[in-house]
């Protein structure tokens, strides 16, 4: 199976700083990778699909880039409420796998 | 708009069975899947399955073969995921997820409200 690998596990940054983090999938998988937010006590939510593409209503300071097997999701300005743990997945084949989750805290 | 809602929390022996449920709503149930996830306390996500409700296909998880079963009934639009012989392990929070567009199989779209399981003796 495929593995995928979240880098930092977690990370401290100020409000209005850029925050990236990668995943890194151990074998190829074209774009076939999301990311989600879950923020503390709540419900996962997609951020980006296609490795690239946002989904619906959420902030264009969420981005995502990359291919293959290396991948990076960037929040150009931090902001109080995206204290969350994200998680990549894969999803071009079974199983599914989610990375192990980076949390971001303030 | 597009909602997933979930059964009850449960509590379950060792050794028994849970029947989950994930009844959709706004939007045309047999043109998604939808995929099962679940979060130990403190812990990661998992994914486990998805689920065809167009053609009733799954895909499950090689460590869940033979324990869990995923299913859908149109006539009311509801998906239940089955586990069986529970373990203290299988101590978490359950998901139900669509997918997000037709090209994105078994990502999360839209989620439920998610359900507890707690196996305990």
């Amino acid at each position: 199976d495929i593995q995928m690998t979240q880098s930092p596990s977690s990370l401290s940054a100020s409000v209005g700083d850029r925050v990236t983090i990668t995943c890194r999938a151990s074998q190829g998988i074209s774009d076939y990778l999301a990311w989600y937010q879950q923020q503390p006590g709540k419900v996962p939510k997609l951020l980006i699909y296609a490795a690239s593409t946002l989904q619906s209503g959420v902030p264009s300071r969420f981005s995502g880039s990359g291919s293959g097997t290396d991948f990076t999701l960037t929040i150009s300005s931090l902001q109080p409420e995206d204290v969350a743990t994200y998680y990549c997945q894969k999803y071009d084949s079974v199983p599914r796998t989610f990375g192990q989750g980076t949390k971001v805290e303030i | 708009q597009v909602q997933l809602v979930q059964s009850g929390a449960e509590v379950k022996k060792p050794g028994a069975s849970v029947r989950v449920s994930c009844k959709a709503s706004g939007y045309t149930f047999t043109s998604y899947g939808i995929s099962w996830v679940r979060q130990a306390p403190g812990q990661g996500l998992e994914w486990m399955g998805w689920i065809s409700p167009y053609n009733a296909n799954t895909d499950y998880v090689q460590k869940f073969l033979g324990r869990v079963t995923m299913t859908t009934d149109t006539s009311t639009s509801t998906a239940y995921m089955e586990l069986r012989s529970l373990r203290s392990d299988d101590t978490a929070v359950y998901y139900c997820a669509r997918d997000a567009s037709n090209l994105a199989a078994g990502t999360g779209g839209y989620w439920g409200q998610g359900t507890l399981v707690s196996v305990s003796s």
